[in-house]
Order: structure tokens, then C-alpha cells, then sequence
């Protein structure tokens, strides 16, 4: 069973912010927040991973509360190549279970409109 | 392009019958990880491999095994095929097996059971 919440579906206008909220309230001291997507029927993609600090790279943006049990992810200038499904993954040897694996649930489809 | 490789990208199948799917993980990336993908069951973790041993099982079926090589890369092998193992299956790597050891998605094998 996924350790994340995330709301089933989004939508978001082409250029600006899409912010994905994901819940992991039970959240462990050693585990990473991971956000993957998946493009209609490709391999999921990697997008961000962070422990405790909020993280920024040439995709995304995440953001992670003080106490960790939410975060956020941005895309900060959405086009209509993001549509896709977004992943909110708790990964660490609780929360994947054996060494790391990913526990994934259902996602949340984000449609970017133009 | 994640530098994960799979072959073969389509496979079509009768039931009963076995087949074969191979991974090559990114250079350098010592761990392998199998991943099915079906309708009802969203993205699923089979089992890991680490320089050449098991390392973690999830829902693998009894009829399916995997192994890794010394050369690193991976196959499962499916046997006594059912309609229900129709599906597409992913193959990830990464470096080694802890948490913050991002895992890097493969294309994908999507197999067909008729």
C-alpha cells in the first residue's frame, strides 16, 4: 500500500506554475520523498528526490514542509509536454519495504490546457 | 533517454507459452530492479537484483524468475503464460540499494498474452 496521498487529478493552463501537493504524514526520519512521472505508456521518469531541504533542478522545484509530512512539487512554467501522471513516492528501507524499492499509488493526472 | 535499456519493446504471446525479457541497466549502476505495470494494478514492484544477487522480492509470481549477470544485465523469464499477465514491465537501475539511490526507468517490454 502507497505511503502518499495525492489527489487524483489536476489541471493546469500552459505557462504557468503547476503545484502537485502530496501527503506522507507518517513519514520516517530516513526516508526520501521521490516524485516520478509517467507519460501515457512510458517508462516513469525521474524527476526530484529530497530528505529534508527543499530541492530545485532544471525540472522542478520541491518543496517539503518543516515537520515533512507534506510536500509540493512545481513545475514553475507548465507546457502542454507535462501532461502526464506524477508520482509522490516515500522511498527508504521502511517506506519502500526491502532496501528501496518503490511503492507506487495511483498518482495524480496533471492536464496541461493551453 | 534514462540509459536503461529493453528488449524487446513488443512481445506477442499465447497462453502456456514462455518468454523472455532483457535489461541493461545504466553504466556503472550495479542494482536492477523489476517493475509490472497492468489495467487494474497500477505500477508494481517484482524484485531486485545486486551485482548478480537477489536482493528483495515483491509480488513476483511463482512462475516468474529473474536473474542478473555478471555483465550486469538482467532477464525475467515468464512462464506457463495467462491472459492476466498481460502487461507492460518495467526494468529500472541504479547505483546500489540505498534510499537516495535514484532508480532510472527503462522503456519498457510490453507483453501481450492472447
Amino acid at each position: 500500500d502507497a505511503k502518499t496521498t495525492q489527489p487524483p487529478s489536476m489541471d493546469c493552463a500552459e505557462g504557468r506554475a503547476a503545484n502537485l501537493p502530496c501527503n506522507h504524514s507518517t513519514i520516517s526520519g530516513n526516508e526520501y520523498v521521490y516524485w516520478y512521472r509517467q507519460i501515457h505508456s512510458q517508462g516513469p521518469q525521474y524527476i526530484i528526490h529530497g530528505l529534508k531541504n527543499n530541492e530545485t533542478n532544471e525540472m522542478a522545484s520541491l518543496i517539503i514542509t518543516e515537520d515533512r509530512k507534506s510536500s509540493t512539487l512545481i513545475l514553475p512554467h507548465a507546457t502542454l509536454r507535462d501532461t502526464a501522471v506524477y508520482y509522490c513516492i516515500v522511498s527508504g528501507l521502511r517506506g519502500g519495504g526491502s532496501q528501496g524499492n518503490l511503492i507506487f499509488g495511483k498518482g495524480t493526472k496533471l492536464s496541461v490546457k493551453p | 533517454d534514462s540509459g536503461v535499456t529493453q528488449t524487446p519493446k513488443h512481445l506477442i504471446t499465447a497462453t502456456g507459452q514462455r518468454v523472455t525479457l532483457r535489461c541493461s541497466p545504466r553504466s556503472g549502476d550495479l542494482s536492477v530492479y523489476w517493475y509490472q505495470q497492468s489495467l487494474d494494478q497500477g505500477l508494481q514492484f517484482l524484485i531486485q537484483y545486486y551485482n548478480g544477487e537477489e536482493r528483495a522480492k515483491g509480488n513476483i509470481l511463482e512462475r516468474f524468475s529473474a536473474q542478473q549477470f555478471p555483465d550486469l544485465h538482467s532477464e525475467l523469464n515468464l512462464s506457463s503464460l495467462e491472459l492476466g499477465d498481460s502487461a507492460l514491465y518495467f526494468c529500472a537501475s541504479s547505483v546500489a540499494t540505498a534510499a537516495w539511490d535514484t532508480q532510472y526507468f527503462g522503456p519498457g517490454t510490453r507483453l501481450t498474452v492472447l
